[in-house]
């Protein structure tokens, strides 16, 4: 069963304005990581942001905010005045524990954001 | 520090070939993954390792086995590579619980195979 949903597979966005990501994800794990990562053409896997599941506070780093509703099971990516860098592949992971024996990252499909000048 | 070290960044097989990908990370981190990316998709699990000597299935390791004979190093090796294996193959770690730093996972930079 998929874990986690991506259902934007591209957006545009004009330079100095904001982008809103979807993600929603499933588990019935009540101890779980949420997490952003940003992947330029280059093709590095760039850590943004994360959100733990008991955490009270929505996360936020820099220009990246993540708007985390736990009841809707939703982890949406927010970047603020966006630019001409930001211009990548961003993908929504999970990681279910600590009952998990893994403590794996399960990806979601990504969604490619094209910043426009 | 180096982090997490995959080599080699390229590399073309032909169908048939095998091939080790390297995968080694310094930072005494006892949780490894093995990720592959296909074009445009997210990344899916191959192979995992807990520990040394430790190592388990993913979601799809058909066609590649691993080992964990020390702490550092991940390697994953493909036999019989089939063009169906062409992808970027990311090598990942993480402290694991009991961490303060739990939450953080550190990539390669990634190996781009192509099987011809």
């Amino acid at each position: 069963a998929q874990k986690i949903t991506q259902t934007q597979p591209g957006m545009f966005v004009q330079e100095k304005e904001a982008v809103t990501l979807d993600c929603t994800y499933d588990t019935s794990d009540p101890s779980y990581g949420l997490f952003w990562y940003k992947q330029p053409s280059s093709g590095e896997m760039i850590f943004l942001i994360y959100q733990g599941s008991y955490d009270q506070q929505n996360a936020t780093e820099g220009r990246y905010s993540l708007n985390f509703q736990k009841a809707r099971k939703s982890a949406n990516l927010v970047i603020s005045a966006s630019q001409l860098g930001d211009s990548a592949m961003y993908f929504c992971a999970m990681r279910e524990g600590p009952g998990s024996n893994d403590y794996k990252l399960s990806f979601g499909a990504g969604t490619t954001v094209t910043v426009r000048a | 520090n180096a982090g997490v070290t995959q080599t080699p960044k390229f590399r073309i097989l032909k169908i048939g070939q095998s091939m080790t990908l390297q995968c080694t990370q310094d930072m005494n981190h006892n949780y490894m993954y093995w990720y592959r990316q296909d074009p445009g998709m997210g990344l899916k699990l191959i192979y995992y390792s807990v520990g040394a000597g430790i190592t388990d299935k993913g979601e799809v390791p058909n066609g590649y086995n691993v080992s964990r004979s020390t702490t550092e190093d991940f390697p994953l090796r493909l036999e019989l590579a089939a063009p169906s294996q062409t992808s970027v193959y990311f090598c990942a770690s993480s402290p694991g619980p009991g961490s303060p730093s739990f939450y953080g996972y550190t990539f390669g930079s990634g190996t781009r195979l192509t099987v011809v």
